[in-house]
């Protein structure tokens, strides 16, 4: 079966800093996708950037970046430089065959900017 | 280019009633999934719907049931509510083959139970 987990369920990080919110998941499938979404008080999810399983190198979007560990089975969101808007629920998830067509969610991460 | 847009966006009902929920997909995706979340969890996946039919199902009881539409809208029924089905709806809609293509979702419907 496919999991994900993430262990922090809430995060503090001063604005223009640097955080790292951290999520594993299982799975026995070689072939599958990991991607971190972001979900404001608004509810939209909203998706931030996506690793595959066979990419070599971490993925990068802006101020987003995925600590891609394959043997560790880890897929950590860096966000650099935070700021206010920022203040969200963060989500990891992943796709694989084992799983079919859906998407599995973990339980997410509150992360809160300080000023 | 419209998003994926689901409505209503609140709606309050009773234990027993019936529920439907709607679900415009993003301009040019055939793929539309559902997912339930409960306060302060993640989204759990209902179904997808993929060529007017249920393609996969999660672990959710036959009172959840939906459809998609020719033009790849989706409704999902919910009967005879209990308390247990108040949480956020979303809607999310897809274009990608497998493994790859991120969804996008809706803002979600909440439906408050009482």
């Amino acid at each position: 079966a496919q999991k994900i987990t993430q262990t922090q369920p809430g995060m503090f990080v001063q604005e223009k800093e640097a955080v790292t919110l951290d999520c594993t998941y299982d799975t026995s499938d070689q072939s599958y996708g990991l991607f971190w979404y972001k979900q404001p008080s608004s509810g939209e999810m909203i998706f931030l950037i996506y690793q595959g399983s066979y990419d070599e190198q971490n993925a990068t979007e802006g101020r987003y970046s995925l600590n891609f560990q394959k043997a560790r089975k880890s897929a950590n969101l860096v966000i650099s430089a935070s700021q206010l808007g920022d203040s969200a629920m963060y989500f990891c998830a992943m796709r694989g065959h084992t799983g079919g067509f859906k998407t599995i969610f973990g339980a997410g991460t509150r992360l809160f900017v300080k000023a | 280019d419209a998003g994926v847009t689901q409505s209503p966006t609140h709606l309050i009902k009773t234990r027993g009633q019936q529920v439907t929920l709607r679900c415009s997909p993003k301009s040019g995706h055939d793929t539309v999934s559902w997912y339930q979340q409960a306060l302060g969890q993640g989204p759990q996946f209902i179904f997808q719907y993929y060529e007017e039919e249920e393609r996969q199902r999660g672990n959710f009881p036959d009172r959840f049931s939906g459809h998609q539409f020719p033009n790849y809208s989706s409704e999902l029924n919910v009967n005879a509510l209990l308390l247990g089905d108040s949480a956020l709806y979303l809607c999310a809609s897809s274009a990608g083959t497998l493994n790859t293509g991120e969804l996008f979702f809706g803002e979600g419907s909440r439906l408050t139970v009482l």
